[in-house]
């Protein structure tokens, strides 16, 4: 089975501090992806990656950055975390070809 | 937005009825996915329908699409209390990622 692993099911922080979010995913995915989950809002898409060191914006990058070094882990990061990023972050990961993606737990994070 | 749209937004029906929500969308896709979300929990993908494709079965999940109206619909049948859940349709525009839709939150009463 696909294993797509988040770092932390809860998280809590100032705001101002830089926060890490890590995503590592085991089944070797071309494509890794960072979501927000909103009440009312469904997912949106905050940054998106296909390959090693490449990556591309989503819907909602403003305030976020990411990083990809290697192949497996795709890392989410608030420069200054505000409250108005307290959230439900969810990673994901696909093969091109199919494009089924494979999701992990969820992180909450609250930002005061 | 090119965002998926789902109707209802929530669902409430009695263990062992089916259960249908819709989805709608704008322009024109590779395929549609449904996915289920169990609460606080990420999402799990249920089906995947391709544009040339009418219907799909998945044990007691049926999905149809119509590309001429651009909407899919996803039937539970004989509905069980684990099938609880959020659930949420996905167009793939070809461009490898996924618009997700604000999802169906459906209940099954005992």
């Amino acid at each position: 089975d696909v294993k797509v692993t988040q770092s932390s099911r809860y998280l809590v922080k100032r705001t101002g501090e830089k926060v890490f979010l890590e995503c590592v995913q085991d089944m070797d995915h071309e494509n890794m992806f960072w979501y927000r989950q909103d009440p009312g809002l469904g997912l949106r898409l905050i940054y998106f990656s296909y390959d090693v060191k490449m990556k591309e914006k989503g819907d909602i990058p403003e305030g976020y950055s990411v990083s990809r070094e290697k192949k497996e882990r795709f890392s989410l990061i608030l420069e200054s975390a505000s409250t108005n990023q307290t959230s439900m972050y969810l990673c994901a990961s696909s093969f091109y070809r199919d494009n089924i993606q494979y999701f992990g737990a969820g992180t909450r994070l609250s930002v005061l | 937005s090119q965002q998926g749209e789902e109707d209802p937004q929530a669902l409430s029906i009695q263990e062992g009825e089916n259960a249908t929500m819709n989805c709608s969308y704008k322009t024109s896709i590779n395929n549609l996915q449904w996915y289920r979300q169990n609460s606080g929990r990420g999402l799990v993908h249920l089906i995947l329908i391709r544009s040339n494709e009418r219907e799909k079965h998945s044990g007691r999940l049926r999905v149809t699409l119509d590309t001429s109206k651009k909407s899919s619909s996803l039937l539970i049948t004989a509905s069980r209390a684990a099938d609880t859940a959020s659930y949420f349709c996905a167009t793939d525009f070809g461009n490898e990622k996924l618009t997700f839709g604000t999802g169906t939150r459906l209940t099954i009463i005992p």
